[in-house]
């Protein structure tokens, strides 16, 4: 069975610009969420998305948005990027979301440089 | 809020040594415990979890139990090798909250031969 898979792996890109992000969990996985892993601030949830909907959010700015398409594969948009945007992001698929246990497989992250 | 705090590395350890990584957490409620780890250029891989006080999550020789009374969930191997060289997270997350995890901010861990 494939993993999670992200791409691109390796981003380059300038203050202002935009980007986005993709992930594709694995398959029959309906959960999918996303992290931010930095030197400083370490990995830090941004959101979740299941079935389509975002069911949580973590504690960052709107200009980091998601979405998630009918077969469970979703983006992640960072709009007008900051140097202190560049991290690792990482992308992780369950089979289900919400009450009860559901372990997180990852995918191998899309490094982001802003410059 | 919720938090994981983890002992600072990094730790450099001998191959054959013992290895002990303390974990410790708050919370309003009754988490979910959890091992990732990184290796050098991947993503992260569940090691080891427990979903309840007492219970002892266990893989690959590593171990941790659920200590509900000192809110703690220490990482331990009898034996490290080489190749168990890598970051390690403690995270937690709570049942109705799927998706989320809440990571500690990871020890690096270096075996030497």
């Amino acid at each position: 069975k494939a993993g999670v898979t992200q791409t691109p792996r390796y981003l380059i890109k300038t203050r202002g610009q935009q980007v986005t992000l993709s992930c594709s969990p694995i398959s029959g996985h309906r959960s999918v969420s996303w992290y931010q892993q930095t030197p400083g601030q370490g990995l830090q949830f941004l959101f979740e998305y299941f079935s389509e909907t975002q069911r949580n959010k973590g504690n960052f700015p709107g200009r980091f948005s998601g979405r998630q398409f009918s077969n469970s594969r979703s983006e992640m948009n960072v709009s007008t990027l900051e140097l202190g945007d560049s991290a690792l992001y990482l992308c992780a698929s369950s089979r289900t979301g919400g009450n009860s246990y559901n372990e997180q497989f990852f995918g191998p992250g899309t490094r982001l440089t802003v410059l | 809020g919720d938090s994981v705090t983890q002992m600072e590395g990094p730790v450099t350890l001998s191959e054959e040594a013992f290895l002990t990584i303390n974990c410790t957490y708050t919370a309003t409620g009754y988490p979910s415990l959890f091992w990732y780890v990184q290796y050098p250029g991947e993503g992260l891989q569940l090691l080891l979890k427990a979903t309840k006080a007492d219970d002892k999550g266990s893989n690959k020789g590593f171990e941790a139990t659920y200590r509900k009374e000192t809110t703690s969930f220490h990482l331990e191997k009898g034996s490290v090798q080489v190749s168990d060289s890598a970051v390690y997270f403690c995270a937690l997350s709570f049942y109705n909250q799927g998706g989320k995890l809440i990571f500690g901010q990871g020890t690096e861990l270096s075996v030497k031969p």
